[in-house]
């Protein structure tokens, strides 16, 4: 998958409890995206990055975070867990702007109870 | 907000046929895009079509643009068993931004 690595691959997790995935990539790519997926909706936008400490919010952001220190890690934190978290999870990468011709990662199942 | 919508939100065909699904999305932009997932895995990249122009192939995918309709459609000829999955078209928002529509699943009957 393009170097790009997520962990954990399957979580589950209860109400209240802080979560943090991972998304790794070796492509030293500038982009960096994280979506949800669910049944009827497609992709929906968490948060992105277009650098190092440079991120900003996208259309589901409540109740997610997100950082980026270094260009290879962006890291999705869940503050407080709810069931409606309860999604796969998928980060993307890109070289150039605008979403082109993302690289996605092999996604992580998020169950929260 | 969803941008992009596929139709139709499934499709079953046999193996050699072709297969066709369509996107509409509701503003202007530079390019959209067709991914690919296959059960269980991330999305694959397949197609990038700009919007200056109307139609753009990549081995048995034939991608179409229609700005003035603001629709796309995706062609798979000759499928086989290994197509099946769910397709997505993917249009840019803004400058880091792309949206995704909801697929369409894609059934290849041997």
């Amino acid at each position: 998958d393009a170097g790009i690595t997520q962990s954990p691959r399957h979580k589950v997790t209860e109400t209240g409890t802080p979560v943090t995935l991972r998304c790794h990539q070796t492509e030293n790519h500038r982009y960096m995206y994280w979506y949800r997926q669910d049944p009827g909706h497609g992709l929906r936008l968490i948060h992105y990055s277009y650098g190092v400490k440079d991120t900003d919010k996208g259309e589901v952001s409540d109740g997610y975070s997100v950082s980026r220190s270094k260009t290879e890690d962006f890291l999705l934190t869940l503050e407080s867990a709810t069931s409606s978290q309860t999604s796969v999870y998928f980060c993307a990468i890109s070289e150039e702007p605008g979403g082109e011709k993302l690289f996605f990662g092999s996604g992580t199942q998020l169950s929260v109870l | 907000s969803q941008q992009g919508e596929e139709d139709p939100q499934a499709l079953s065909i046999q193996e050699g046929e072709n297969a066709t699904m369509n996107c509409s999305y509701k503003t202007s932009i530079n390019n959209l895009q067709w991914y690919r997932q296959n059960s269980g895995r991330g999305l694959v990249h397949l197609i990038l079509i700009r919007s200056n122009e109307r139609e753009k192939h990549s081995g048995r995918l034939r991608v179409t643009l229609d700005t003035s309709k603001k629709s796309s459609s995706l062609l798979i000829t000759a499928s086989r068993a290994a197509d099946t999955a769910s397709y997505f078209c993917a249009t840019d928002e803004d400058d880091y931004k792309l949206s995704f529509g909801a697929g369409t699943t894609v059934t290849v009957r041997a």
